[in-house]
């Protein structure tokens, strides 16, 4: 079946520590995007990537990186310098005209810091 | 930058009642319009879009919702709903290009029995 996996579901963390949050998809999309959620803020956009080896940020990028060395593959790193990193962190990809350019999200991860 | 506004952050309603989920948008060029829906602890499911033609669009699941330029607004309803509903319920907006997504705060819908 295509999708899109994020791992790990959860996710913990100490304080001054970096991580990075996979994510796959097998769909054959070149679009792929990191947002951020919190409660009654709804979705932020993070990163965003239109193709390989590009990507650009979004409205919340400072603190985060990303890459985009393959299609499949978009991994997400919080750094240290992400001053309240807790959140539920969401994948997506995006197809192009033929999908009617939807996106499909993953299960997200749900990250805290202790 | 466009933004989407669902101004009910949460929607009670009995089993069996009609529901109406409100989301408005500020940009009046073209636009594409979708209403998500997300289950605890789970990702985003598209439950309907609009691209272009009708304005009503409807889903499989009995849910609908119309497309206002004039009012720049994409509301979502139901005319009975399920205890099976109950979820939180996103509107999202494209413009042109289909490069970015803005999305609202969300709206909880708690279908009592």
């Amino acid at each position: 079946d295509g999708g899109i996996t994020q791992s790990p579901k959860y996710l913990f963390r100490k304080e001054g520590q970096n991580v990075t949050l996979s994510c796959e998809q097998n769909l054959n999309h070149d679009a792929m995007y990191w947002y951020r959620q919190d409660p009654g803020q709804g979705l932020r956009l993070i990163y965003y990537s239109q193709i390989v080896n590009d990507f650009q940020k979004g409205d919340i990028a400072e603190g985060y990186s990303v890459s985009r060395e393959k299609k499949e593959s978009f991994p997400l790193t919080v750094t240290s310098a992400q001053k309240n990193p807790t959140a539920f962190y969401l994948c997506a990809s995006k197809g192009g005209p033929d999908h009617y350019n939807e996106q499909f999200f993953g299960p997200g991860t749900r990250l805290t810091v202790l | 930058a466009q933004s989407v506004t669902q101004l009910d952050s949460q929607v009670p309603v009995f089993e069996e009642a009609p529901v109406e989920l409100r989301c408005n948008y500020s940009s009046s060029v073209s636009v594409y319009l979708f209403w998500y829906v997300q289950y605890p602890n789970q990702g985003l499911q598209l439950l309907l879009k609009y691209l272009s033609g009708s304005t009503l669009v409807e889903s499989i699941n009995g849910f609908e919702a119309e497309f206002n330029k004039s009012q720049t607004s994409f509301h979502l309803r139901k005319p009975s709903v399920h205890i099976s509903d109950t979820a939180e319920y996103f509107c999202a907006v494209s413009e042109d290009n289909f490069n970015k997504f803005y999305f609202g705060s969300g709206t909880k819908l708690n279908v009592k029995p």
